[in-house]
């Protein structure tokens, strides 16, 4: 069935560090693609999305591009911050229902 | 906008009892969700309601769990006996409507420990 794959964390950088958080897919058809972000004791929080191939989700700061032949949108970000500590969860929506399918998330810890 | 609300936050029980939790979603969304996350992975679907009717449930283990939306509004999970493996944080989420594009936007959970 249709699922994501996202790299393993924990992930610890240093402030103003380059993230990449590597995600990629498996579906039939074209599904709709997401991340979600956690920060410690909230709620998922929808982070970026993007709905067809080609497109790039951003928002602060991070962006993610939908490849389709690559079957990937890896989160990115130039110069991260404390701030950016969380747990971050890639997703797809199939194209022909809203059964969300999210991988296993990945905790990024940003030191000063 | 009020977000999705949950409750209880925090819930203990023992096992073969039972338990409920409770979600109002954001006001005008039609569809709602109800997800497990158990420690170190990510949600997975267990129920989803379009207004008040089940569009899919196929993941929801029907000898233990149930949902209920019968307004079409809030909703209620139940789990009946508990299992010492249902220990997670059950979440509700809610979107405008089903689409593949729509955002559903989650409540903060209910963590749930089964001892």
């Amino acid at each position: 069935g249709d699922s994501v794959t996202q790299m393993e964390g924990p992930v610890t950088l240093s402030e103003e560090a380059c993230l990449t958080i590597n995600c990629t897919y498996t579906a039939t058809g074209y599904p709709s693609l997401f991340w979600y972000v956690q920060y410690p004791g909230e709620g998922l929080q929808l982070l970026l999305k993007a709905t067809k191939a080609d497109d790039k989700g951003s928002n602060k700061g991070f962006e993610a591009t939908y490849r389709k032949e690559t079957t990937s949108f890896h989160l990115e970000k130039g110069s991260v911050q404390v701030s950016d500590s969380a747990v971050y969860f890639c997703a797809l929506s199939p194209n022909n229902n809203n059964d969300m399918r999210f991988g296993a998330g990945t905790r990024l810890t940003v030191k000063p | 906008e009020a977000g999705v609300a949950q409750s209880p936050r925090y819930k203990i029980i023992e096992k073969r009892q039972s338990v409920a939790f409770w979600c109002n979603p954001i006001s005008g969304h039609a569809t709602l969700y109800w997800y497990q996350q158990i420690l170190g992975q990510g949600p997975k679907l267990l129920i989803q309601f379009q207004n008040n009717g089940v569009v899919d449930d196929s993941q929801l283990p029907k000898d233990r769990f149930s949902a209920e939306r019968l307004k079409g509004v809030d909703s209620t999970l139940k789990i009946q006996p508990a299992k010492l493996e249902d220990s997670a944080v059950y979440l509700c989420a809610s979107s405008l409507d089903r689409g593949t594009q729509e955002t559903q936007y989650f409540g903060p959970g209910t963590r749930l420990l089964v001892l």
